[in-house]
């Protein structure tokens, strides 16, 4: 049971370059979430999903896209990258409703950086 | 619309002694979740608790409490006789009803709490 993947664990970008940050949860759970969190600060809500097929948007989306084909992968998008999108991006999923502490289950996070 | 506040950025204390971290929270739902993550220097983030917004019954576990206080919208996390190991980033966190258009989490800014030997 691996819990929540995401690859790549590190990665630099020029700007303008595109790039996808996979994120894949074996515990078939409904819901999963993108985060970013900048040096010294806390974690913003960038997209989220419910259900396959289902997202919608956090706090921080722009410039980025994402889609929910299957309940397993919830890949995060950066089609022109900036700057401002260097950061620690964290995937996380969970289970509303499988008990009364069903928490986030977070990946390990992949650390980016745009020159 | 929801927001999480936790004023305190720093704390750094000796070994062994209590501390609180303050977690303020904002919401217009009636039912929603509270919860508190830990990071420790190492990055991956831990989960801690999750409380209803119908149960105030204060928690605790070993030398972690946690007391939530509906009308003062506060959900605060005590450590007792802290130790070096509790050094680490906590984060406050709230959700709305799973399975509707409040289901997000947001998450607070965090509190960095120093455990000095």
């Amino acid at each position: 049971n691996a819990g929540v993947t995401q690859t790549p664990k590190f990665r630099i970008l020029k700007i303008g370059q595109s790039m996808t940050l996979q994120c894949a949860q074996d515990m078939n759970h409904n819901y999963m979430y993108w985060y970013r969190q900048d040096p010294g600060m806390g974690l913003k809500l960038i997209y989220y999903s419910v259900g396959a097929g289902i997202t919608d948007k956090g706090e921080v989306p722009n410039g980025y896209n994402v889609s929910r084909s299957t309940t397993e992968d919830f890949p995060l998008r950066l089609e022109l990258a900036a700057p401002s999108q260097t950061s620690v991006y964290f995937c996380a999923s969970s289970q509303p409703g499988s008990g009364p502490n069903s928490p986030l289950h977070f990946g390990n996070g992949t650390r980016l950086t745009v020159t | 619309a929801q927001k999480v506040t936790q004023a305190q950025t720093e704390i750094s204390v000796v070994e062994k002694e209590d501390v609180t971290l303050d977690c303020v929270y904002e919401t217009r739902d009636t039912t929603y979740y509270l919860f508190w993550y830990k990071q420790p220097p190492s990055g991956e983030l831990v989960f801690l608790i999750r409380r209803n917004s119908f149960d105030e019954q204060n928690e605790i576990s070993g030398r972690y409490s946690w007391n939530f206080q509906k009308s003062t919208s506060s959900f605060n996390f005590t450590i007792t006789a802290s130790q070096v190991v509790d050094s680490a980033v906590y984060f406050c966190a709230l959700s709305g009803v799973p399975y509707s258009s409040a289901s997000k989490i947001i998450f607070g800014s965090g509190t960095r709490l120093s455990i000095r030997p």
